[in-house]
């Protein structure tokens, strides 16, 4: 069964530091992968995604994430961390038999940035 | 553009009162869909709908029902409400299967007590 695991459930960075967020997928063909990002009390916005080609994909708000096939990996970096980035983040998967019918979400991690 | 809209934004209901959550896009998009989002367990599926006319059972169905009203329109309801079902609910649509992303509503708070 496909399915979406977030290791950390909390990171705290410093305003300025660089951010890594870890996603890992199961998913036995190829993956069609999303990173999506929820301020507080709001709905979630995509970030970006990946289908296929270059495995680095650029997003919105100067995020990135890289797709590491071999380590069924797809984590979502920034180099410089700025005080409005402080929310949840959600890695999620395209799946479902016979077509990609639905996302599955991952747990989430939620971001805290000190000044 | 109003995208996604979700009405109520906020409610509380006592056990074993029903309600319905209603969701509209006016994005022409195909494919909608009922999640719940969970402390500590992101966001699970409910219910779909790939296009007008169908629906499909998600990852927690269990005491949910859904209507496609029509293309726009894609409504939750709860039969008898259990505090089980205490969450925030988020409607989402795409414009065809889920590999071209979703766009989402800004949810619904519900309690029940």
């Amino acid at each position: 069964a496909q399915s979406v695991t977030q290791p950390d459930i909390h990171i705290t960075v410093s305003e300025g530091a660089s951010l890594e967020l870890r996603c890992n997928y199961s998913y036995g063909a190829t993956p069609y992968l999303f990173w999506y990002v929820q301020s507080p009390g709001q709905g979630l916005q995509l970030l970006l995604k990946y289908f296929s080609g270059d495995t680095l994909v650029q997003g919105i708000k100067g995020f990135e994430a890289e797709f590491k096939r071999s380590q069924s990996s797809f984590n979502l970096r920034k180099p410089s961390v700025h005080w409005s980035d402080a929310a949840e983040y959600f890695c999620a998967v395209g799946a479902g038999s016979g077509g990609y019918n639905k996302l599955i979400f991952g747990a989430g991690t939620r971001l805290a940035v000190h000044p | 553009n109003a995208g996604v809209t979700q009405t109520p934004k906020f409610q509380v209901l006592k056990t074993g009162q029903s309600m319905t959550l209603q969701c509209a896009q006016d994005m022409n998009h195909n494919s909608m869909y009922w999640y719940r989002q969970d402390p500590g367990m992101g966001l699970r599926l409910i219910y779909y709908s790939a296009s007008e006319g169908t629906t499909d059972k998600g990852e927690v169905p269990n005491g949910y029902n859904v209507s496609r009203l029509n293309k726009r329109e894609f409504s939750l309801r709860l039969e008898s409400a259990a505090p089980s079902q205490t969450s925030v609910y988020f409607c989402a649509s795409s414009e065809g299967t889920a590999n071209y992303g979703y766009t989402f509503g800004s949810g619904t708070r519900l309690t029940v007590v």
